[in-house]
């Protein structure tokens, strides 16, 4: 069975500093490694997903890496911003042909100005 | 935006009493999902379906039912609700494709007194 970890739960930075979020996963055999962000009281939006066959993507000030050998992803949010303060969730992509997503805890992250 | 809506989107209803929730989409995605949120769990996976009438089982479905009756409708139903039950449910749909990501609804909050 597929097991996500977040770590850390929590997370305070002040505004500019570099985010640094880490995924890990139990089983490398995975269709894609997604990036979602949640606002409170707010559903999931997608931020990034990275197939099974890359090693990385990038939007903006965002880059996720994946590197399945050691069952890890990390998110890189570059010049942190007030409004990049959310929880951010990483979620496994099953190989079955379900679409089914093994999701982490989150990492709630506060940027203070 | 998927135009995924769901309903109620609050809704407090006390233990033993039957609870319906709605999902709708305009996307005419395939698949469809349901999951339910709790502090420190992330997102775990109640029902999923792959098509009209075809549903299955995801990590947690005790207590819980779905049917899908139309490709744009997804229903989950508490038979019997328990205080266990109160929780945040999101709805997903996914094209089909993994190169695509899952689209959410905003939520439903759900407190069984």
């Amino acid at each position: 069975k597929q097991e996500v970890t977040q770590i850390p739960a929590a997370l305070s930075v002040p505004e500019g500093e570099n985010l640094v979020l880490n995924c890990s996963f139990t089983d490398s055999a995975i269709y894609n490694l997604q990036w979602f962000r949640q606002d409170p009281g707010k559903g999931l939006t997608s931020l990034l997903l990275i197939q099974s066959s890359q090693r990385e993507q990038t939007s903006g000030r965002l880059n996720a890496s994946l590197d399945k050998s050691s069952g890890r992803s990390t998110l890189y949010i570059a010049a942190s911003q007030p409004g990049d303060s959310a929880t951010y969730l990483c979620a496994a992509g099953s190989t079955d042909s379900w679409g089914k997503l093994q999701f982490g805890a989150g990492t709630q992250v506060v940027v203070t100005p | 935006d998927a135009g995924i809506t769901q309903s109620p989107r609050h809704k407090v209803t006390e233990t033993g009493t039957p609870v319906t929730l709605r999902c709708h989409q305009t996307e005419n995605h395939r698949y469809m999902y349901w999951y339910r949120q709790d502090p420190g769990h992330g997102l775990r996976l109640i029902h999923y379906s792959y098509g009209v009438k075809d549903t299955d089982k995801g990590e947690v479905s005790d207590g819980y039912s779905v049917s899908r009756s139309k490709t744009e409708d997804f229903l989950l139903t508490l038979e019997s609700a328990t205080s266990s039950q109160t929780s945040v449910y999101f709805c997903a749909t996914w094209p089909g494709r993994t190169t695509d990501t899952q689209y959410f609804g905003p939520g439903t909050r759900l407190t069984v007194l």
